[in-house]
Formats: structure tokens, sequence, C-alpha cells
């Protein structure tokens, strides 16, 4: 069965700061890969996703991601925050393959950005 | 617009009863799915099914039940079993399958007093 890790759990960012976010999975296989953002009181929206092609994909509001196969990475980034970025992030993952395959989310990060 | 329907938001319980959050969807979506967030934990399946009248456990689903009589409609029964069930319960929809992503409810948020 896969897994996801996310190491850093609580952090915190001044305005204009870079951003990344770790997520680490593992499984052997194909998979789709996901960010999904949690801002306070809303539900999780879906802030980029990776199925194929280019590893950087580019996500709503200025975040991007980097698919690197040899590290089992997605990490987050953002060049400069706002503290509109202010939320709880969550990497999550699915392998691509026939059948139902369920999606295992990480624990998530919550991003604290200070004016 | 399109899109997923907890209510209610906010729930209270008692020990002891058991109690129905609601999820209902316009999506036209296949799949839908029950996860419980609970603070660093992440989110855990509960139950999800892929089609009408079928369903299937999660990884928690001790505790829960669940139906799906139709296509739009897919409640969360949390009973007395369940040991801990103060949480915030999310439900969610895809198409076929879950490859492609989720969309989510907003969220109901549960406590046992």
């Amino acid at each position: 069965a896969q897994s996801v890790s996310q190491h850093n759990h609580h952090v915190i960012l001044s305005e204009a700061a870079s951003l990344e976010l770790g997520c680490n999975y593992s499984y052997g296989g194909t998979v789709n890969l996901f960010w999904y953002v949690q801002y306070p009181g809303q539900h999780l929206q879906l802030l980029l996703k990776y199925f194929s092609g280019d590893p950087l994909v580019k996500g709503i509001k200025g975040f991007e991601a980097e698919f690197i196969k040899s590290k089992f990475s997605f990490n987050l980034r953002k060049p400069s925050v706002q503290w509109s970025d202010t939320a709880e992030y969550f990497c999550a993952v699915i392998p691509f393959s026939g059948g139902y395959q369920k999606v295992t989310f990480g624990t998530g990060t919550k991003l604290q950005v200070i004016p | 617009d399109g899109g997923i329907t907890q209510s209610p938001k906010y729930l209270f319980r008692k020990e002891g009863q058991n109690v129905t959050l609601s999820c209902e969807q316009n999506l036209n979506h296949d799949a839908m799915y029950w996860y419980r967030q609970d603070p660093g934990q992440g989110l855990r399946l509960i139950y999800y099914s892929q089609i009408v009248n079928d369903f299937q456990k999660g990884d928690i689903a001790e505790g829960y039940s669940v139906s799906r009589e139709k296509k739009e409609s897919f409640p969360l029964t949390v009973t007395s079993a369940q040991k801990n069930p103060t949480a915030f319960y999310l439900c969610a929809s895809s198409l076929e399958g879950s490859r492609y992503g989720y969309t989510f409810g907003s969220g109901t948020r549960l406590t046992v007093v």
C-alpha cells in the first residue's frame, strides 16, 4: 500500500518569503499526485495535480509543484507568500492502475503567514 | 453551480445516540467518499461507494454505517459504537474512480457532549 509523508507539520513565514512544503510518497509504480488546500473554515480545494508530462506543474494562486520521480517527491512551492495563503496543505497520491485505487493523504502542513 | 452539500455544518450529539450526516452532490459523479479529519492525522477514509447500492469499508469503518440509494446522496451514520466520534467529517465525490481528484464538501463538525 502507498503512503505519503509531509514532514513539516507547522510552518511560519513572513509575507514575501518563499515557500517549499515537502511531500514524499512510497509506491513502486506510476502515480497521480495532488496538492489540496484548506483555508480556515473552508472546504478542501484542489491546488494542483500531476498526471504525466512536464514534471513541473502550475496551480492556482501562483503555486507550483515539481515531481521528482527518482526521489518520490512532489514538493509544493511559491516564490512569495501572502497572508491569504495561511491554510492547511495536504499532499495526496493515487496509484495509476486498473480498478479502484485508494487516494492516500498526507497528515497535512499548517502554514501561517505573518503580515 | 455544481457541488457537494453537507449538512448540518455543526452537530452536537449526546453519548449513546446515533446521528446521521447528510451529503448530497449534483455533479453527476459516480463515486462518493466519507473522510474523517483529526488534527495531525490528515484525512482517513471511512467508507466509499463507486456506484448506487454498493459501498465498501475504508480504513476506519468501525462504528459507522452508510447507504447509497441514490447517485446524488451518500449519508453517513455515526453510531453509538464509535468510541471517539468527535471530529470533522468530510464528504467527497469523483468521476469514475478517484485518480482524477476529488471535489469536497464543506464538512460537518460533530461534537459529542
